[in-house]
């Protein structure tokens, strides 16, 4: 079966503090892998997603990051997190014809 | 730039009474799936509708898209406090671009027992 594992599930993070949060994959070779925020009880907010090792498209400008280090491996990284980048962060991979969206458990940032 | 909306927002119920939520767009969509999310939890696939007209259910729910694929419904019967959830419709495109789901902005469900 194909798993998304996600960590930490929650997180508090000090204003100006780095950030990293770690998505991988099992049971799928060359996913496409994506990053969203959702704002408490609505829809999702694609930031960005991966084809492939060390190919990165953002799709919303912003203080966060991600890179691509191993085929199975994505993380949303910051240098220095905001206020406002608290939010419940999900990380998906596509099916094959990209028609549906398999997510992880996410990840709950408070930035205080 | 594809725009889901979705209707009502929130919509707050009595167990046993039946529901319908929609999902509306300007735009024509290759497929269209709904997701039903739990607090905490990611979204979790509940079905895929792909045809023009199509209908699918799933036990208690029924799904349709409409006939211009422009539009999708979600119809819940004698709703139960376990259908509970934040309701999610995504479209889909056959562009093959990568980035190919809009998602809406939900409809959050409340079942009173």
């Amino acid at each position: 079966s194909q798993t998304i594992h996600q960590w930490p599930a929650t997180l508090v993070q000090p204003v100006g503090s780095p950030l990293s949060l770690e998505c991988t994959v099992e049971g799928t070779s060359n996913p496409n892998l994506y990053w969203y925020r959702q704002a408490a009880g609505r829809g999702l907010q694609l930031l960005f997603y991966s084809v492939g090792i060390g190919q990165i498209s953002s799709e919303v400008p912003q203080n966060l990051s991600a890179s691509r280090p191993q085929d199975r491996q994505f993380i949303l990284s910051s240098k220095k997190l905001l206020l406002s980048d608290s939010g419940f962060y999900l990380c998906a991979r596509y099916s094959r014809t990209g028609s549906e969206a398999f997510f992880g458990q996410g990840t709950r940032l408070t930035v205080v | 730039t594809q725009l889901l909306e979705q209707s009502p927002q929130f919509l707050s119920i009595q167990e046993g009474e039946n529901l319908t939520v929609y999902c509306n767009s300007s735009s024509v969509f290759s497929s269209l799936q709904w997701y039903r999310q739990e607090p905490g939890e990611g979204p979790v696939l509940l079905v895929t509708v792909v045809t023009g007209g199509e209908v699918k259910k799933l036990k208690r729910l029924t799904f349709q898209f409409g006939d211009a694929r422009k539009d999708s419904s979600l119809h819940i019967t004698a709703a139960q406090p376990g259908d509970t959830g934040l309701y999610l419709c995504a479209g889909g495109l056959s562009s093959g671009s990568a980035r190919q789901l809009t998602f809406g902005s939900g409809t959050q469900l409340t079942v009173l027992p």
